[in-house]
């Protein structure tokens, strides 16, 4: 069975600070990955996908960035954080089973302070 | 362009009432639709989806939606609420390429 891993689960950052979050799949290969941001009292947005490895597709500029070293890692990173990236991030896959349903990791809360 | 409306930020029920999420849809492409279920810091569970086969379409938890392509609309529903229920839940469209396009989210609370 396929799951998928978030970590950490919570992050306090100061603001200028570097981040890296990191996102695994297990129990299946070349999935779609997904980056979301979910902050207090919105949606999800979609921040970054990428269909294979190195490959990666930005969905809204800002100051966060997203690598895929591997074929089920995908990593959410930036150089200096701001207030405004304080969120729950989420991690979601796909694997192509036709009927284009994500799969969600257990997301992690990110607070800059 | 594919996008997803949901009625109502936040919706209130009594324990035992139906439960009546709404969401309707906009697509360019035959929609595939889902409902998604997050409980406070967790991830977001797949409730149920709409894949063009049966417009009823049954999921976990006792919720069920119906596809009406006439309304265009996907409302999510439930007969009888439990405590259990009280949580967000997304509505959300496919756009082709393999990505989703989300509501903004519906908060459920129930009250005993």
């Amino acid at each position: 069975s396929q799951t998928i891993h978030q970590w950490p689960a919570t992050l306090v950052q100061p603001v200028g600070s570097p981040l890296s979050l990191e996102c695994t799949v297990e129990g299946t290969s070349n999935p779609n990955l997904y980056w979301y941001r979910q902050a207090a009292g919105r949606g999800l947005q979609l921040l970054f996908y990428s269909v294979g490895i190195g490959q990666i597709s930005s969905e809204v500029p800002q100051n966060l960035s997203a690598s895929r070293p591997q074929d089920r890692q995908f990593i959410l990173s930036s150089k200096k954080l701001l207030l405004s990236d304080s969120g729950f991030y989420l991690c979601a896959y796909y694997r192509d089973s036709g009927s284009y349903e994500q799969y969600f990791g257990p997301g992690t809360r990110l607070t800059v302070t | 362009a594919q996008s997803v409306t949901q009625l109502g930020s936040h919706v209130s029920v009594s324990e035992g009432a139906l439960v009546l999420l709404r969401c309707n849809y906009s697509s360019s492409v035959p929609p595939y639709l889902f409902w998604y279920v997050q409980y406070p810091n967790q991830g977001l569970q797949l409730l149920l989806k709409y894949t063009s086969a049966a417009t009823l379409v049954k999921g976990i938890n006792g919720f069920e939606a119906e596809f009406k392509k006439s309304e265009t609309s996907f409302h999510l529903t439930k007969p009888s609420a439990h405590m259990s229920d009280a949580a967000e839940y997304f509505c959300a469209v496919n756009t082709g390429f393999q990505k989703l396009v989300f509501g903004t989210g519906t908060r459920l609370l129930v009250s005993p």
